[in-house]
């Protein structure tokens, strides 16, 4: 496969479940993001990695939890989510050179319900 | 600081017409500008891309954008519009700073009516 793959595509979970997105990058990239698009809003940035650090947190709650075991992989950790934490969400990488960032490439998203 | 702010939420042409999506970019330091297009249910596919070679930059299905220093602008355009450009377009900047930080303008939702 190439690119960067999201699972599930689709995700319906109770506000006391526990589950987790996964995002996967086939293009060596060293930079990955995980983004959060609701309805009549701009995308929000969530989470930055670079070389499988955390550089970048914009106030997420703590019921989002991510993990970046290695450059090609992020998990997006859930739990205790509320009903506006429904969106789309999406992953993204790119190749990070000194101060040069290259464009992102995204993932198709994981529609998250939570009901 | 960074920003991006796409002058209209939603613009409908007629097939065949011009397209013209517009963005205004604010940025302290020299920018790198992308376009973006998402349709329903889909991520983000990259368009076309600014990054302080030329001006006017050409995409993938017949669009382009011209990066405007003086007026802070990086319009997307394509001559003759198609039904499947029907979508989701934003623009976004990257910029000194943080370079990890890709922002993104509100999206503009382009119909085409046939």
């Amino acid at each position: 496969e190439t690119g960067v793959t999201q699972t599930p595509r689709h995700l319906v979970m109770g506000m006391t479940n526990k589950k987790s997105l996964k995002c996967e990058q086939h293009l060596g990239h060293n930079a990955m993001y995980w983004y959060k698009q609701s309805a009549k809003k701009p995308l929000e940035l969530m989470f930055v990695y670079s070389l499988e650090e955390r550089v970048e947190n914009n106030s997420v709650p703590s019921r989002f939890s991510p993990e970046c075991p290695n450059s090609s992989h992020l998990f997006l950790h859930l739990h205790t989510l509320q009903p506006e934490d429904s969106a789309l969400y999406l992953c993204a990488s790119s190749q990070v050179r000194g101060m040069v960032n290259t464009e992102a490439f995204f993932g198709q998203g994981t529609r998250l319900t939570v009901v | 600081a960074q920003s991006v702010t796409q002058l209209g939420s939603h613009v409908s042409v007629s097939e065949g017409a011009l397209v013209l999506l517009r963005c205004n970019y604010s940025s302290s330091v020299p920018p790198y500008l992308f376009w973006y297009v998402q349709y329903p249910n889909q991520g983000l596919q990259l368009l076309l891309k600014y990054t302080s070679a030329a001006t006017l930059v050409k995409g993938i299905n017949g669009f382009e954008a011209e990066f405007k220093k003086s007026e802070t602008s990086f319009h997307l355009t394509k001559p003759s519009a198609h039904m499947s450009d029907a979508a989701e377009y934003f623009c976004a900047v990257i910029s000194g700073g943080s370079n990890y930080k890709l922002t993104f303008g509100k999206g503009t939702l382009l119909t085409v009516n046939p």
